[in-house]
């Protein structure tokens, strides 16, 4: 199986930083990777897909990039609704699986 | 609107049986692949199970296999998971999510709202 691993797996920042979080595969899987957004008590939302692709509806300022092994999601102006987990997702093969996700709050 | 509505979860003993439902509304079921994914309390997100579009295709995680069956009845819109042997660490919510291709590979575009097992006795 893949292993999905994040970092950090918490942060804190203020309103209108830069925040990036990053994802690694335990083995290349091209761009077969994809970012959800989590808030207590609700479902996953996803927001990239294929790295670097943005889902329809989500703000321009969450972005992804990277292929291979190691992929981040940028958000380049930290609102307060933005406080939540982030998870990575790798699509590449069965079974799919989940990074243990990175916990943002806001300062 | 694209809805998925998880149903079916509930308290139950370990080596007992539960069937969760998911019904599907608000675009073409049976043109896209479904997926189980579950969420331990305070744990992270763990795939589950995978179906494909006419249901005959389908995977599982090695957490699952050989006690959950996943399937479908597309003329009802629904997704099932019929869940056998329970442990306490099945013991999560249970998600239903549509499946998507994307440009490089597949996500999950819809989910449910969820639904919670609890294997305790």
């Amino acid at each position: 199986d893949i292993q999905m691993t994040h970092s950090p797996s918490s942060l804190s920042a203020s309103v209108g930083d830069r925040v990036t979080i990053t994802c690694r595969a335990s083995q290349s899987i091209s761009t077969y990777l994809n970012w959800y957004q989590q808030k207590p008590g609700k479902a996953p939302n996803l927001l990239i897909h294929a790295a670097s692709s943005l889902q329809s509806g989500v703000p321009s300022r969450f972005s992804g990039s990277g292929s291979g092994t190691e992929f981040t999601l940028t958000i380049s102006s930290l609102q307060p609704e933005d406080s939540a987990t982030y998870y990575c997702q790798q699509s590449y093969n069965i079974p799919y699986t989940f990074g243990p996700g990175t916990k943002l709050g806001i300062k | 609107e694209v809805q998925l509505l998880e149903s079916g979860g509930g308290l139950v003993q370990p080596g007992g049986s539960l069937r969760l439902s998911c019904a599907a509304s608000g675009f073409t079921f049976s043109t896209y692949a479904m997926s189980w994914v579950r969420q331990a309390p305070g744990k992270g997100l763990e795939w589950v199970s995978v179906i494909s579009d006419s249901g005959d295709n389908t995977n599982y995680a090695d957490s699952v296999r050989g006690r959950f069956t996943i399937s479908r009845d597309n003329s009802k819109n629904t997704l099932y998971l019929q869940m056998n042997s329970l442990r306490a660490e099945d013991t999560a919510v249970y998600y239903c999510a549509k499946r998507f291709i994307v440009l490089t590979g597949t996500a999950f575009d819809i989910w449910g709202q969820g639904t919670m097992v609890t294997v305790s006795s």
